[in-house]
């Protein structure tokens, strides 16, 4: 497609519910970046793809948190056993390899409310 | 470990004014990576700007020009005649080589900036 797709754009669940929230990248991005956004924390980085490398997780704040990526191209996050603290806009960013003198595309992001 | 600092949470102004948004970024390294996005209601974050470390030549874009002074670990941002369609949340960003093609963004908090006509 043309831009980042993500999927959904909004996501209400219940606490201790899983999610998983889908990212589409542009097609030949083989960089794929996850970042959450919330009020209290502000933009914060959770994992990084890059073509069949094994991911940078360093940014998963618990084992709750997973991610994959399929193929090299579509990724899903999962959040196992939903807490209120989840609540936050989940953004999905790719890019060709290395360093993009463009900056990375991001997509719309997946709202999630946790009740 | 690197950060970045966005100290206006919000701007007010009236449209034509000039308005300057400010950056401060902390970093151990002598190779990096300067950004700023703009976020519109819409949610996207949409790309401005990337300045590198070693080069620091001011950059002007029509209406936008940035102000990156290594001596003072600063990356500024003004908008000339500003307009209303220039309201959204501002962010200054961080990268560095954390290890192989990982060029992960730390993020400032952002700087609201609302325009009125």
């Amino acid at each position: 497609g043309a831009g980042v797709s993500q999927s959904p754009s909004n996501k209400v669940t219940e606490k201790g519910k899983d999610v998983e929230l889908r990212c589409d990248p542009i097609s030949g991005h083989t960089a794929l970046y996850w970042y959450r956004q919330s009020l209290g924390q502000g933009l914060e980085f959770l994992i990084y793809f890059q073509g069949n490398s094994a991911p940078d997780k360093s940014g998963l704040p618990s084992d709750r948190f997973s991610a994959e990526r399929t193929g090299g191209s579509v990724s899903t996050l999962t959040i196992q056993r939903t807490q209120q603290e989840d609540s936050a806009v989940y953004l999905c960013a790719s890019s060709f390899s290395g360093l993009p003198p463009y900056g990375y595309t991001f997509g719309s992001g997946t709202r999630l409310t946790v009740v | 470990a690197q950060k970045v600092t966005q100290a206006q949470t919000e701007i007010s102004v009236v449209e034509k004014e000039d308005v300057t948004l400010d950056c401060v970024y902390e970093t151990r390294d002598t190779t990096y990576y300067l950004f700023w996005y703009k976020q519109p209601p819409s949610g996207e974050l949409v790309f401005l700007i990337r300045r590198n470390s070693f080069d620091e030549q001011n950059e002007i874009s029509g209406r936008y020009s940035w102000n990156f002074q290594k001596s003072t670990s600063s990356f500024n941002f003004t908008i000339t005649a500003s307009q209303v369609v220039d309201s959204a949340v501002y962010f200054c960003a961080l990268s560095e080589n954390s290890g192989g093609s990982n060029y992960k963004l730390t993020f400032g908090k952002g700087t609201l900036l609302t325009v009125n006509p």
